[in-house]
């Protein structure tokens, strides 16, 4: 089985603060996603990358950045959280462009 | 207006009850749809794709209608385990990346 694991299911931190999320795949998948998704607006892309070193904006990459040094690693990076940027984040993978996205369980991160 | 739209619901039902749920979408070019699962604090999963000619997946029927720009999902014989939020996923021509539906909520009552 396709395992995507998010490495925080909860954090906490405070405005101001430098968070680093971190998603592993194990399947050898292409892509990688983060997607942050909160209620009534649903699953909203915060960036990709569809090869090692390479990425892409989503629709909301205001105040992330991210990171794929290795093929099985994304890292999702917040270089000064506000408490608008608390939510739940996602981070999936797929190996083909019309292929199932396999999602991690979720990191709720509360920025206070 | 928003690149995929959904009834948010909820939608309470008894068992045995068949419902349908409905998505549309604003951009003529999207070329691939799906339907995902969300269970109460879980991450989504696939539950089918949706191809143009429709198709079945046990009890459930998905249906695409390029005309109008809506899918659909059908759910007979609802079951308890089917509580949960149906996610509608859109793929547009030339971009990597899916769009998500905020999501149905559906609520199966025994």
């Amino acid at each position: 089985d396709v395992k995507v694991t998010q490495s925080s299911r909860y954090l906490v931190k405070r405005t101001g603060e430098k968070v680093f999320l971190e998603c592993v795949q194990d399947m050898d998948h292409e892509n990688m996603f983060w997607y942050r998704q909160d209620p009534g607006l649903g699953l909203r892309l915060i960036y990709f990358s569809y090869d090692v070193k390479m990425k892409e904006k989503g629709d909301i990459p205001e105040g992330y950045s991210v990171s794929r040094e290795k093929k099985e690693r994304f890292s999702l990076i917040l270089e000064s959280a506000s408490t608008n940027q608390t939510s739940m984040y996602l981070c999936a993978s797929r190996q083909l462009a019309a292929g199932e996205l396999f999602f991690g369980e979720g990191s709720r991160l509360t920025v206070l | 207006r928003k690149e995929v739209e959904q009834d948010p619901g909820p939608f309470n039902v008894p068992e045995g009850a068949t419902v349908a749920f409905n998505c549309t979408y604003s951009n003529s070019a999207s070329q691939s749809f799906f339907w995902y699962r969300q269970d109460c604090r879980k991450e989504p999963k696939l539950l089918m794709s949706v191809y143009s000619s429709g198709n079945e997946d046990g009890r459930f029927t998905a249906q695409l209608n390029r005309a109008s720009q809506y899918i659909s999902l059908l759910i007979r014989d609802s079951k308890l385990s089917d509580s949960a939020t149906y996610l509608c996923v859109v793929k547009d021509m030339g971009r990597r990346a899916l769009t998500f539906g905020s999501g149905t909520r559906l609520q199966v009552q025994p």
